[in-house]
């Protein structure tokens, strides 16, 4: 599976726009580009998800660049409920497809009231 | 809608000893998956199973791990003997179809957090 590279931590301040970058320079053509966060004693949930075109959602909007090899996720206006472990994770759903998803180290978002 | 449910929350055991964990995933759910987090880390996945069947069970450290899911739909993980770097939160999730799908979300419980002692 192919490799996603996220910043360790980023911190921002409450009721303010956040953009999380995700690089994946190794993306394939089937590659999805999906997006998990985990709250604090929490299992991940779902943010949202896209393949080419920029996504929204009432949760948060997925800026994918135009060569695919990097994406930023954007919370648009930070609350201290949106700290928490933000994963960029890629998901091949070409033939192998098993419907699992890899996670990676994550990016850890602090928001400061 | 009921979320994946997971029980114990907490568990202390001592090195050893065997401990099991229980997950109920979302009704209709074909495929559950068995995640390992441990401190610090990403969740890693242990096994999924697509109804009853094992799908991927490649991270599973099978000399002291076993699941099963009987009649496709709850699923236990035991650990048995349990060693000190088993201690982690275990998390399971759940998803309608799994293998085959195109984008499907995966729903996931809260987690047992074990700890060996």
């Amino acid at each position: 599976d192919a490799k996603t590279t996220q910043p360790n931590s980023m911190e921002s301040n409450e009721e303010e726009p956040v953009h999380l970058p995700c690089n994946h320079s190794t993306i394939s053509g089937t590659d999805y580009i999906h997006w998990y966060r985990q709250l604090p004693s929490q299992g991940p949930e779902y943010v949202i998800h896209g393949l080419t075109s920029n996504v929204n959602n009432r949760m948060a909007s997925l800026a994918i660049a135009e060569d695919r090899k990097s994406s930023t996720l954007i919370l648009h206006r930070a609350t201290l409920r949106d700290a928490a472990v933000y994963y960029c994770i890629l998901r091949d759903i070409g033939s192998s497809n098993t419907g699992k998803l890899i996670f990676g180290q994550g990016t850890t978002l602090q928001v400061k009231p | 809608e009921a979320g994946v449910a997971q029980s114990p929350r907490y568990k202390i055991i001592e090195k050893r000893q065997s401990v099991a964990f229980w997950c109920n995933p979302i009704s209709g759910h074909a495929t559950l998956y068995w995640y390992q987090q441990i401190l610090g880390q990403g969740p890693k996945l242990l096994i999924q199973f697509q109804n009853n069947g094992v799908v991927d069970d490649s991270q599973l450290p099978k000399d002291r791990f076993s699941a099963e899911r009987l009649k496709g739909v709850d699923s236990t993980l035991k650990i048995q003997p349990a060693k000190l770097e088993d201690s982690a939160v275990y998390l399971c999730a759940s998803s309608l179809i799994g293998q085959g799908a195109t984008n499907e979300k995966l729903f996931f419980g809260s987690g047992t957090q074990l700890s060996v002692l």
